[in-house]
């Protein structure tokens, strides 16, 4: 079953230091990689994907994600936090196995202290 | 503007009574799906929709219904709520794989807390 972890409930930073939240997947086949970002009493809202390619990819407000097939991992970074960047973080994973499933981690609290 | 609404945003009901949640879309999305969020499970997929008059499960569909008769519509039907269907709803929608548009993105909406007593 595909599934993914999200290892830390909460990770915290100080403003201007770099940030990485952790994510690691299991799946059957490529994995469709996602990484979403929830604002207090907000929807989700996307920051960025890995389909195939490179295996940096950049996404919205400066993020960027790492994928690692070796280790099954899409670490989320940003070289830089923001105390704007504190909110819940995502990662999720397509089930490539003919289905439309998406399933999510179970979300890492980011707080970036001035 | 490209959204996906939600309505009710907040309900508060009883054990057995049947409500509907709506979901809507403007940007002509085939995909459609209702998730659920509980602390500490994170968001967990209830049904989902290819298309018109096609739906499939999520992995925790008990207790909810969906229907997909048009294309921008995918309700959420709870026949007969219980407390631990106590819960923040999310509809999601994005274009279908495999199209040229397609970003595999999914467009949430704003939520609906739901509170069964």
């Amino acid at each position: 079953a595909q599934s993914v972890a999200q290892p830390e409930d909460q990770v915290n930073v100080a403003e201007g230091n770099p940030l990485t939240v952790k994510c690691t997947y299991s799946v059957s086949g490529n994995p469709y990689l996602f990484w979403y970002v929830q604002y207090p009493n907000r929807g989700l809202q996307f920051l960025l994907k890995y389909i195939t390619g490179d295996n940096l990819v950049k996404g919205s407000y400066g993020f960027e994600a790492e994928f690692n097939k070796s280790q099954t991992s899409f670490h989320l970074k940003k070289p830089s936090a923001l105390v704007s960047d504190s909110a819940l973080y995502f990662c999720a994973v397509r089930d490539m196995g003919g289905t439309y499933k998406y399933i999510f981690g179970t979300g890492t609290r980011l707080k970036v202290l001035a | 503007e490209a959204q996906v609404t939600q309505n009710p945003r907040y309900l508060i009901t009883v054990t057995g009574k049947k409500l509907t949640v709506t979901c809507s879309q403007n940007m002509n999305h085939e995909y459609m799906s209702w998730y659920r969020q509980d602390p500490g499970l994170g968001l967990r997929q209830i049904y989902y929709s290819m298309n018109v008059e096609v739906t499939d499960k999520g992995d925790v569909p008990e207790g909810y219904k969906v229907s997909r008769k048009e294309k921008r519509n995918f309700p959420l039907i709870l026949e007969s709520p219980s407390p631990n269907q106590t819960s923040l709803y999310f509809c999601a929608s994005c274009a279908a794989s495999g199209r040229r548009t397609s970003t595999d993105t999914q467009y949430f909406g704003p939520g609906t807390r739901l509170t069964v007593l």
